[in-house]
């Protein structure tokens, strides 16, 4: 059984330019969150989202960030016209059905966005 | 508010000393769980343990245990003897139960640990 899956493991963008980063939860889960990690920090949640539907963004910025989790295929973090500040590693992570809460969320490698 | 303090940011050990990783969470919760991972210099994060706050009953796999105190918020990490291999970033998460059942990590900026020969 394949684990969480992100691509590109690592991606450089010009400022201004759009990063696109994928992610394939495990087999059989439909519930996909992603977090960032800025140098020296823990890691910060960003989204979640069931198929087809964001069911919480409070942590995405207000501007140049999007997510999806279409129906068919991977989940997308996108984010528009990057900045300096945007180099991170970003994580994805994925759940199978809710149970009430407090499933082990599996983590993809991370995607290491270097924008210069 | 919900936080997730682990004070030590940097600790250096020599081979097969014990090392204690602190970790203090704050919620209002009743209903939460704990976790720690493992984040080696290849930069993934492996999955350690998780600890509902109901269970306070210590834990033990094999080199590591884990100490679940509710009384003071604190969910420490013990690697006896360590090794070189256990050099990585540890962290220490609280998950966050929201209504509609899903749950939220609130990390913590995690420990380095060095195991040195």
């Amino acid at each position: 059984n394949a684990g969480v899956m992100q691509n590109p493991r690592h991606l450089v963008r010009r400022r201004g330019q759009e990063a696109r980063l994928r992610c394939s939860p495990m087999k059989g889960h439909s519930h996909v969150y992603w977090y960032r990690q800025l140098p020296e920090e823990g890691l910060k949640f960003m989204v979640y989202l069931q198929k087809e539907n964001i069911i919480d963004e409070s942590g995405m910025p207000k501007e140049r960030f999007s997510a999806e989790f279409p129906k068919e295929g991977p989940s997308i973090l996108r984010i528009q016209q990057v900045v300096r500040g945007d180099s991170a590693a970003y994580f994805c992570a994925s759940s199978p059905s809710l149970a009430g809460g407090g499933e082990e969320q599996y983590f993809g490698p991370g995607t290491r966005l270097t924008v210069t | 508010a919900q936080k997730v303090t682990q004070a030590q940011t940097e600790i250096s050990v020599v081979e097969k000393e014990d090392v204690t990783l602190d970790c203090v969470y704050e919620t209002r919760d009743t209903t939460y769980y704990l976790f720690w991972y493992k984040q080696p210099p290849s930069g993934e994060l492996v999955f350690l343990i998780r600890r509902n706050s109901f269970d306070e009953q210590n834990e033990i796999s094999g080199r590591y245990s884990w100490n679940f105190q509710k009384s003071t918020s604190s969910f420490n990490f013990t690697i006896t003897a360590s090794q070189v291999v256990d050099s990585a970033v540890y962290f220490c998460a609280l998950s966050l139960i929201i209504s509609g059942g899903y749950n939220k990590l609130i990390f913590g900026a995690g420990t380095r640990l060095a195991v040195h020969p």
